[in-house]
């Protein structure tokens, strides 16, 4: 079973500040997702990926697979990006079954 | 509607009582997942539909659970003869594909179940 360690378990930051939160995963992986989960418990997904860096606006995720790690930074923080940031993979031959992490929860402040 | 539907949103019900949870999934997803989130804890993976394949129930915690998906469509999850344990926001996912590795997930905003 693959175990998935995130890092911090909470986060406070101010206002433009650069965040990092990190996912460390004890198998490989064929998948590793970032989700957003807001008060009120509704989840968005935020990335997919296999390998390499992917960017949405200012959501940057990186994945290096032979360190089976992953990291998620954003740029500019801001009050509204206050949620649980969750990590989670893929693995043991199942393309669909998803271990999950615990959440990182991060408050930015004004 | 454009997103996945869920509901109830809430509910509460008493020990030993059955509940029935109702998923709508965004039209034209096949893959459809069931996940449960206890109070403090990460998310459970419950069961998973891929069009008319056998579902994966692997992730059921006991035989009091079970679910149904009609076609690529609606998916109810019962819980019968319902416990405090049961307690946990229950919340459904789709995907236009098998997801993981294959498709983006889409959620639901979940029903939060209370058992008294």
């Amino acid at each position: 079973k693959n175990e998935v360690e995130q890092s911090p378990q909470n986060l406070t930051a101010q206002e433009g500040e650069f965040i990092t939160i990190n996912c460390s995963y004890s198998v490989g992986i064929s998948a590793l997702h970032w989700l957003q989960q807001h008060p009120g418990g509704g989840i968005v997904s935020l990335f997919m990926l296999s390998s390499g860096k992917k960017k949405h606006g200012r959501l940057i995720a990186t994945i290096n697979i032979q360190e089976k790690h992953s990291s998620l930074h954003i740029t500019a923080s801001h009050p509204r990006d206050s949620a649980v940031y969750i990590c989670a993979v893929t693995s043991g031959g199942s393309n669909y079954k998803l271990t999950f992490g615990k959440g990182t929860l991060l408050t930015v402040n004004p | 509607g454009a997103g996945v539907s869920q509901s109830p949103s809430n509910k509460v019900t008493e020990k030993g009582k059955d509940v029935e949870l109702r998923c709508d999934p965004i039209s034209g997803h096949t893959a459809l997942y069931w996940y449960r989130q206890r109070l403090g804890q990460g998310l459970e993976f419950l069961i998973y539909f891929q069009g008319n394949s056998a579902p994966d129930k692997s992730g059921l915690p006991s035989d009091r659970f079970s679910a149904e998906r009609t076609g690529e469509s609606v998916s109810t999850l019962t819980i019968q003869r319902t416990q405090q344990e049961d307690s946990a926001v229950y919340l459904c996912a789709s995907s236009p594909r098998g997801g993981g590795g294959t498709g983006e997930l889409f959620f639901g905003e979940g029903s939060r179940l209370t058992v008294l």
